[in-house]
C-alpha cells in the first residue's frame, strides 16, 4: 500500500500566486486532515473531512480552501499566497473513529512563498 | 481547549542509555493517545497508539504508558541507538473528536 501520498514535495510560490497541494490515500479511510508545521510551533490543523462531500475548518483555516469529492482525494487550495503561508504541509488520514483511530501521515510538502 | 506539552524540548544522550520522554495534556477526556516519530525533512510515522482503557503499550524497545487521571504519558526507549535520533511527538484527540492536537515534540539525539 502507498498509504498517504502528497504532491509536490517542494514548491516555491510568489506572493499572490495560487496553487493546489494534492493528497490521496489508498486505505479507504473516511477521515482526512491537513496540518501545517512551523518551526518550534508544532502541527496546527487547517481543515479536515469526515467523508466525501463533508469538510470543516480547523484551527488555522484562513487563506486556504479544501474539497472532498472522493474518499481518496483531499486537495488543499492556496489562493493569493502570502509569506505567512511558508510552512511544511502534511496530509493525514484515519479510519472510523474512537479508541482505535490511528492517524497516518504523508511525507509533506515544503512550501516557500517569496 | 486541549493543550499538549512535551518536556524536554531537546535531549542528547550517549548510545545505550535508557531514556524517558514526557507528554502532558490538559483535558483528560481522551479515548487514545498516539506517539509519532519524525525524521528531519520527513513525515510523521506512528509508533504507538494507546487506548484510553490501556495503561501501556509496547513495541520492541519502545514502551508508552498512559495515566489519564493525571493527564500524562511517557515514552520509554530502552538501550538507545543512533538510529533513534529523531523528533518524537505525542498527540491526543480534541474534545472527543478525531482531530489531533500535537505537542511541539522532543528532539532526541543519540550519540555513538
Amino acid at each position: 500500500n502507498a498509504g498517504v501520498t502528497q504532491t509536490p514535495k517542494f514548491r516555491i510560490l510568489k506572493i499572490g500566486q495560487s496553487m493546489t497541494l494534492q493528497c490521496t490515500q489508498d486505505m479507504n479511510h473516511n477521515y482526512m486532515y491537513w496540518y501545517r508545521q512551523d518551526p518550534g510551533m508544532g502541527l496546527k490543523l487547517i481543515y479536515y473531512s469526515v467523508g466525501a462531500g463533508i469538510t470543516d475548518k480547523g484551527e488555522v483555516p484562513n487563506g486556504y480552501n479544501v474539497s472532498r469529492s472522493t474518499t481518496e482525494d483531499f486537495p488543499l487550495r492556496l489562493e493569493l499566497a502570502a509569506p505567512s503561508q511558508t510552512s511544511v504541509y502534511f496530509c493525514a488520514s484515519s479510519h472510523l473513529g474512537g479508541v482505535d483511530t490511528e492517524a497516518f501521515f504523508g511525507q509533506g510538502t515544503r512550501l516557500t512563498v517569496v | 481547549k486541549q493543550e499538549v506539552t512535551q518536556i524536554p524540548a531537546a535531549l542528547s544522550v550517549p548510545e545505550g542509555e535508557n531514556l524517558v520522554l514526557n507528554c502532558s495534556f490538559t483535558d483528560s477526556a481522551i479515548y487514545n493517545l498516539q506517539w509519532f516519530r519524525q525524521d528531519p525533512g520527513k513525515g510523521l510515522t506512528s509508533l504507538l497508539l494507546i487506548q484510553s482503557s490501556q495503561r501501556e503499550q509496547t513495541s520492541g524497545r519502545l514502551n508508552a504508558s498512559l495515566d489519564k487521571s493525571s493527564g500524562r504519558s511517557t515514552l520509554y526507549i530502552a538501550a538507545s541507538q543512533p538510529g533513534d535520533s529523531a523528533t518524537y511527538l505525542c498527540a491526543v484527540p480534541q474534545g472527543g473528536s478525531e482531530k489531533l492536537v500535537f505537542g511541539k515534540g522532543t528532539k532526541l539525539t543519540v550519540n555513538p
